[in-house]
C-alpha cells in the first residue's frame, strides 16, 4: 500500500456518460496531481492542486474538471465521455520532491 | 519549458545481458530533480530513484545503476545481468524547482527480457 488510495480501481461506462474518480493522498501530503495514461502512451499531466488550490494545469480537456476538498482528497470529474477517454488515470501526492502514486483507475468507455 | 526524451521506444535483450535506458532532459532551472519509475505489466508505478541537480554522483543499487551527466543533460539507467522480472516499461521524469511541482514524464521505454 503506497498510502495513496484511488477508487474505483476499474470503471466501465458508456459514451456520453459522466464519472468521478477519487483520490485520497498520503497522510501529510498537501499536493495532489492527476495524470492520464492512454494505451501504450506516457503519462500526461492533467492538473495539480495544493492545499485546496489549483496550482498548475496541463493538457486537461474542458470536459474534465477536478477539485481538492478541505480534507485534501481530490476528485477528477470526466463528462461527455468519448471512446478516446479510455485510459489509466493516476493520482499522486507529494511532500516536497517525494511523490507517491496510487495504483490508478482503469477507465473503459464503451 | 521542461521536457524529457526517451528515444528508445522498445528494447529487447536476452536474459543476463546488460541494458542501458537513455534519458535526456531539458530545463531552464538550475534546481531540478530527476526520477526513474518502473511500470510492470500489472500497471502500478514503482519508484526507483530520485536525484537532484546538485548531486552528479553516480549511484549503484544492486543490479541497477544510474549515470547523471549535467554536461549532456542525461540521466541514463543501466540494468546489469538482466532478468525476466525486469521486463516492464521504464519512465524517466523531471520536476523543476523546489517544493510542490508537477512531474513531467518521458514517453517510456518498453524493456523485454527474453529467457
Amino acid at each position: 500500500d503506497s498510502g495513496v488510495t484511488q477508487t474505483p480501481k476499474h470503471l466501465i461506462t458508456a459514451t456520453g456518460q459522466r464519472v468521478t474518480l477519487r483520490c485520497s493522498p498520503r497522510s501529510g501530503d498537501l499536493s495532489v496531481y492527476w495524470y492520464q495514461q492512454s494505451l501504450d502512451q506516457g503519462l500526461q499531466f492533467l492538473i495539480h492542486y495544493y492545499n485546496g488550490e489549483e496550482r498548475a494545469k496541463g493538457n486537461i480537456l474542458e470536459r474534465f474538471s477536478a477539485q481538492q476538498f478541505p480534507d485534501l482528497h481530490s476528485e477528477l470529474n470526466l463528462s461527455s465521455l468519448e471512446l478516446g477517454d479510455s485510459a489509466l488515470y493516476f493520482c499522486a501526492s507529494s511532500y516536497g520532491q517525494r511523490y507517491t502514486f496510487g495504483s490508478g483507475t482503469r477507465l473503459t468507455v464503451v | 519549458a521542461q521536457k524529457v526524451t526517451q528515444a528508445q521506444t522498445e528494447i529487447s535483450v536476452v536474459e543476463k545481458e546488460d541494458v542501458t535506458l537513455d534519458c535526456v532532459y531539458e530545463t531552464r532551472d538550475t534546481t531540478y530533480y530527476l526520477f526513474w519509475y518502473k511500470q510492470p505489466p500489472s500497471g502500478e508505478l514503482v519508484f526507483l530513484i530520485r536525484r537532484n541537480s546538485f548531486d552528479e554522483q553516480n549511484e549503484i543499487s544492486g543490479r541497477y545503476s544510474w549515470n547523471f551527466q549535467k554536461s549532456t543533460s542525461s540521466f541514463n539507467f543501466t540494468i546489469t545481468a538482466s532478468q525476466v522480472v525486469d521486463s516492464a516499461v521504464y519512465f524517466c521524469a523531471l520536476s523543476e524547482g523546489q517544493g510542490a511541482q508537477k512531474l513531467v514524464f518521458g514517453q517510456g521505454t518498453r524493456l523485454t527480457i527474453n529467457p
